[in-house]
């Protein structure tokens, strides 16, 4: 039973570089999330989908794209990354009773 | 707009009894509580719902005032695998789409 699966656990990128974070979910969920973990500050949300093919935005979405062209992926993507944005990402999906199930993480550094 | 957790930390000893409570500014439908162990993934711990009774796990449960846009996590006769942060996350829609998370009450239990 994998549920949600990150990659990749660990990553360091200089700034200016980009990269996509993969988050794939075997549960059959429409719903999935990529949040942001910052020492203090919980769990902020990026983006969202309400099912395949839809993207919306959270509370902290500039300086990231995603997309969700099939149901069980749900792509993060950085295009110039900076280094405010090193953190502990998380992706999670979310069942039909509303509990989200979420991935190991991603700890990801910009020099 | 986040919710507030209280308190932000609290110690224990093994046995002893512990209330986390998450409040809102802003009306809302549901309340979901998660813990998360350091280094690993937040864990779905229980939602409630507007009108909705007070829930129990184990030895862990919750109640949500609607009036008072309150939720509080009751943690009795604790056990060291208690410990990790809790987090309330809040919904304002019956659609729940997403939730807004709290920043965090680090619960740390000794023998």
């Amino acid at each position: 039973n994998a549920g949600v699966t990150q990659t990749p656990k660990f990553r360091v990128l200089k700034t200016g570089q980009s990269m996509t974070l993969l988050c794939a979910q075997d549960m059959n969920h429409e719903y999935m999330y990529w949040y942001r973990q910052d020492p203090g500050m919980g769990l902020r949300l990026i983006h969202y989908s309400v099912g395949e093919g839809t993207t919306a935005k959270g509370e902290v979405p500039d300086g990231y794209n995603v997309s969700r062209l099939k149901k069980q992926n749900f792509l993060l993507g950085l295009e110039s990354a900076a280094p405010s944005q090193t953190s502990v990402y998380f992706c999670a999906s979310r069942s039909g009773l509303g509990a989200q199930h979420f991935g190991d993480g991603t700890r990801l550094s910009i020099l | 707009q986040q919710p507030v957790q209280s308190p932000q930390a609290v110690i224990l000893r093994e046995g002893e009894d512990a209330v986390i409570n998450c409040s809102s500014s802003k009306a809302l439908y549901s309340v979901h509580w998660y813990r998360q162990k350091h280094g690993e993934a937040p864990v779905f711990l229980m939602i409630l719902l507007k009108g909705g009774e007070q829930k129990g796990h184990d030895k862990i449960s919750a109640s949500f005032n609607e009036k008072k846009q309150q939720s509080s996590l009751y943690l009795t006769a604790s056990q060291l695998s208690y410990s990790g942060t809790y987090f309330c996350g809040t919904d304002k829609a019956s659609s729940g789409d997403k939730l807004t998370f709290g920043t965090g009450t680090r619960l740390a239990v000794r023998p």
